[in-house]
């Protein structure tokens, strides 16, 4: 039982380099999220979708994009990377905030030189 | 501005002892709450919950506490072993705004 998936687990970029981080889930959850983690801020959502088809800005959007390709999975892209940027990104996926937990993967960490 | 706070970054506890890991929120549209704990390298792993239509949830080891009044939650481990060290995140979530929302963390240290 996978869960969620992240690719890459490790990445190292130079600055200006762009990027996708893949996730994928195969819990059928509607939801999905992009996170990152950095020392002292704990977890900020930097965007979500809520269903198929749907996507929305969370805390810190600027500097990414993201595509929710189908039900399954839902990538988040950095155009244009900068060293602000580094930082160990999680993606999630939930039933439905509110009545149900959400499901991380194991997380890729990236670092911009 | 941070939404679900917790205000204190670490927490040293005896081995066998209670463990009480504290949680402020600031928003009163959200209504339910979740702890999740997370070892180095891993994503974080959902421990326990609770809605807003109770104050207190217990599995096994762990309880959460809810205080709507106050806008606050904690976590209580007894008894508290080593292999519960580790960081632990509160959450908060409401069905109207479809995500989570996420405090800064604790890092627990249970001494053997």
């Amino acid at each position: 039982n996978a869960g969620v998936t992240q690719t890459p687990k490790f990445q190292v970029l130079k600055t200006g380099q762009s990027m996708t981080l893949q996730c994928a889930q195969d819990m059928n959850h509607n939801s999905m999220y992009w996170y990152r983690q950095d020392p002292g801020m704990g977890l900020r959502l930097i965007y979500y979708s809520a269903s198929e088809g749907t996507t929305d800005k969370g805390e810190v959007p600027n500097g990414y994009n993201v595509s929710r390709l189908n039900k399954r999975e839902f990538s988040l892209r950095l155009e244009s990377a900068a060293p602000s940027q580094t930082s160990v990104y999680f993606c999630a996926s939930s039933d439905g905030a509110g009545v149900t937990e959400a499901f991380f993967g194991q997380g890729t960490r990236l670092t911009v030189v | 501005d941070q939404q679900v706070k917790q205000n204190s970054p670490s927490l040293s506890v005896q081995e066998g002892r209670i463990s009480i890991l504290n949680c402020d929120y600031t928003n009163s549209m959200f209504d339910y709450f979740l702890w999740y704990k997370k070892y180095p390298a891993e994503g974080p792993t959902f421990l326990i919950s609770i809605s807003s239509i109770k104050d207190k949830n217990e599995d096994g080891r762990f309880t959460v506490f809810l205080n709507k009044s106050a806008k606050h939650l904690s976590l209580h481990i007894v008894p508290s072993q080593p292999g519960d060290s580790a960081v632990y995140f509160c959450a908060a979530s409401s069905y109207n705004f479809n995500k989570f929302y996420f405090g800064s963390g604790t890092k627990l240290n249970v001494k053997p």
